[in-house]
């Protein structure tokens, strides 16, 4: 089975400074891995998805997340905090594009001034 | 890039009403849409998987005959909470792919697409 584990599920950095959200993902093949963005009473989208192309994954907004096999991980990060990246960030697993999306329990970033 | 409409944003209606709640691509055709539901400062949880013109495919847990759902075209689903009770107060979220058939598999190059969710409120 597989199962993704976010590390913290609150995070809180100052403006300007670096932003890393954890995800570590249990999978018994090679994985899909992707990170959603959710902001107040709205659904997901999508920031950027690994399938097992280029290990370090470029996506919107300036973020990005670096696929590690030896670590299981799937972290997500952005050089600056901008007070709009507050929200709840996602990591999902699948087996493929098709399969269905398995959640990890969510990070809440918050940006102070 | 593609667009899932879902409809309505938020509801609020007495126990026992059956509410139905529609999701549509927008601009591409979904083949395959799946219906999640959140729970307060938690994460989603799948409820069911539909493909166009097929019964749906409901998780573990979910009560297909408490959560209808209906994939009757390539651009629109509806989830029906029937006999609704305030248990079923959440978020619930929709989400819809393409996916083409190749080599005897369905198979998709896209992410799912998602909508910005329906609050229901049971009172």
């Amino acid at each position: 089975a597989q199962s993704v584990t976010q590390l913290g599920s609150h995070v809180s950095v100052s403006e300007g400074a670096l932003v890393l959200l954890r995800c570590n993902y249990s999978s018994s093949v090679p994985p899909y891995l992707f990170w959603y963005v959710q902001y107040p009473n709205q659904g997901l989208q999508l920031l950027l998805k690994y399938t097992s192309a280029a290990t370090l994954v470029k996506g919107i907004n300036g973020f990005e997340a670096e696929f590690k096999k030896s670590e299981t991980s799937f972290h997500l990060t952005k050089p600056s905090a901008h007070m709009s990246d507050a929200a709840e960030y996602f990591c999902a697993v699948s087996l493929a594009l098709t399969d269905k999306l398995i959640f990890g329990t969510g990070t809440r970033l918050q940006v102070f001034p | 890039g593609a667009v899932v409409s879902q409809h309505p944003s938020w509801v609020i209606c007495k126990s026992g009403t059956s509410v139905k709640i529609e999701c549509r691509s927008l601009d591409f055709q979904a083949t395959t849409m799946f219906w999640y539901r959140q729970f307060p400062k938690q994460s989603l949880m799948l409820m069911a998987t539909s493909n166009e013109g097929s019964k749906a495919t409901y998780e573990q847990g979910v009560e297909k005959d408490k959560f209808l759902i209906n994939h009757a075209s390539l651009t629109l689903s509806t989830l029906t909470v029937t006999s609704a009770h305030p248990e079923d107060s959440s978020f619930y979220i929709c989400s819809a792919q393409t996916r083409y058939r190749g080599g005897g598999i369905m198979a998709s190059n896209q992410p799912q697409h998602f909508g910005d969710g329906t609050r229901l409120s049971i009172l």
